[in-house]
């Protein structure tokens, strides 16, 4: 079953604008994960965060983490073309990293 | 540094053949493996999960199985193929403890015809 579920199922913006995506899930969990990817390629990932942390950056990117409202969102600030994918949460819980379950993800697409 | 291959990158197989898919990780050892299937417009199902050698957990019932017959390989088979194995599958591997991400290989897309 999904753990996570993204929101919205797909976005659409210009060059330099923000994207911000919306991860729910429904069980406690030990982190939560973003994953990128391009078409028909695997899955790249991006950036962890602990359930005990409430905001995480890294370069571009911004996670934050909500565990009493079991969501988090992932923001993409000055968006390229390049930025162009799928963006997928996964949650792992149940005291190990060794299942992650993942959302099915928000089609991002980057117009120059 | 450690990589991952998955292969064949595409595969096109008639129902009722046999399945093979292979997985290797190089510039670790003892990782946790992973073989995810995705279906089109659809996030990730895991299909099986290995912490060791010859140790494989399945997640769902299904027409596939896994081995792990070496530290680093993982491979995914079947014996008869349905038109419901169409899909792309991923294998991963993680390291352990609770603060690894999983590293992706390229996929197989695979289409049973």
């Amino acid at each position: 079953s999904q753990q996570g579920e993204e929101d919205p199922q797909a976005l659409s913006i210009q060059e330099g604008e923000n994207a911000t995506m919306n991860c729910s899930y429904k069980t406690s969990i030990n982190n939560l994960q973003w994953y990128r990817q391009n078409s028909g390629r695997g899955l790249v990932h991006l950036i962890l965060i602990r359930s005990n942390e409430r905001e995480k950056h890294s370069g571009r990117l911004r996670v934050t983490l909500d565990t009493s409202k079991k969501s988090s969102s992932l923001l993409i600030t000055a968006s390229r073309a390049a930025d162009t994918a799928s963006y997928f949460c996964a949650t792992g819980s149940g005291g190990s990293n060794y299942k992650l379950t993942f959302g099915k993800g928000t089609l991002l697409t980057v117009n120059p | 540094s450690q990589t991952i291959h998955q292969w064949p990158a595409t595969l096109v197989q008639p129902v009722g053949s046999p399945l093979s898919l292979e997985c290797t990780v190089e510039g670790t050892s003892n990782p946790n493996l992973y073989w995810y299937r995705q279906a089109a417009g659809r996030g990730l199902q895991l299909l099986f999960y290995s912490v060791g050698i010859g140790q494989i957990s399945s997640e769902v019932p299904q027409n596939l199985s896994a081995s792990r017959p070496q530290d680093r390989q993982f491979i995914l088979s079947s014996k008869k193929l349905l038109l419901s194995d169409s899909g792309f599958y991923l294998c991963a591997w993680s390291g352990w403890g609770s603060d690894y991400g999983y590293t992706f290989g390229s996929g197989t897309r695979l289409t049973v015809v």
